[in-house]
């Protein structure tokens, strides 16, 4: 089993829709948590990055967190097309470098 | 403040030819990775140094070498290029969250 994981998708919603990506963790330790989006043939960026357990809100989307049933979401409101991407969710322990990413789910917003 | 940048963009070799993957940053972060990503299959740690002078294996190490030339910059070689290393690389470093490199296409023959 692994470490993370990731809803596999694909996911195709059409424009305005709300979306939900999530991931599941096993390593009880991890207490930092990250989505990054990629573009096609592009490299992955950040996008929101979150210590612990709550919520974070940055425009559109918001990220949140449950330690206690190790379960993070990335919601999209107001999704557009431009937001079709793959999403990968990411986290890390306090001490260590290294992050562990999930998979990767990808996005289509249909105009 | 180009962030993280790797060269070349592409390539393409043949079974058995060498090649060095370059990376470099300047966000002065300690943390610098190597990762493939192969369809399906996310991204996989190949190398990673936490600091200048330092590496470790990741979880695919296997027909790849690394050197951390300096604080900046990351390289990765491929001594004997299979078919089986055709694949995306990224660089990417990091404080804590990791910023990524926008990728070498390598396809081996």
């Amino acid at each position: 089993q692994k470490e993370v994981e990731q809803d596999p998708g694909p996911l195709s919603v059409p424009e305005g829709a709300i979306v939900s990506l999530n991931c599941t963790y096993s390593n009880s330790a991890f207490q930092y948590f990250m989505w990054y989006r990629q573009y096609s043939r592009k490299g992955p960026e950040l996008l929101m990055y979150t210590y612990s357990s709550g919520n974070k809100e940055d425009g559109r989307f918001t990220a949140q967190v449950d330690k206690s049933s190790k379960y993070i979401s990335l919601f999209i409101r107001d999704s557009q097309p431009s937001d079709s991407a793959t999403y990968l969710c990411a986290m890390r322990d306090t001490n260590a470098g290294k992050s562990t990413f999930g998979d990767g789910t990808t996005l289509t917003v249909k105009p | 403040n180009a962030g993280v940048t790797q060269t070349p963009k592409f390539q393409v070799l043949k079974t058995g030819q060498s090649m060095t993957l370059q990376c470099a940053q300047d966000m002065n972060h300690n943390s610098m990775y190597w990762y493939r990503q192969d369809p399906g299959m996310g991204l996989r740690l190949i190398y990673y140094s936490a600091s200048e002078g330092t590496t470790d294996k990741g979880e695919v190490p296997n027909g790849y070498n690394v050197s951390r030339l300096n604080k900046r910059e990351f390289s990765l070689r491929l001594e004997s290029a299979a078919p089986s290393q055709t694949s995306v690389y990224f660089c990417a470093s990091s404080v804590g969250e990791q910023y990524f490199g926008p990728g070498t296409r390598l396809t081996v023959t």
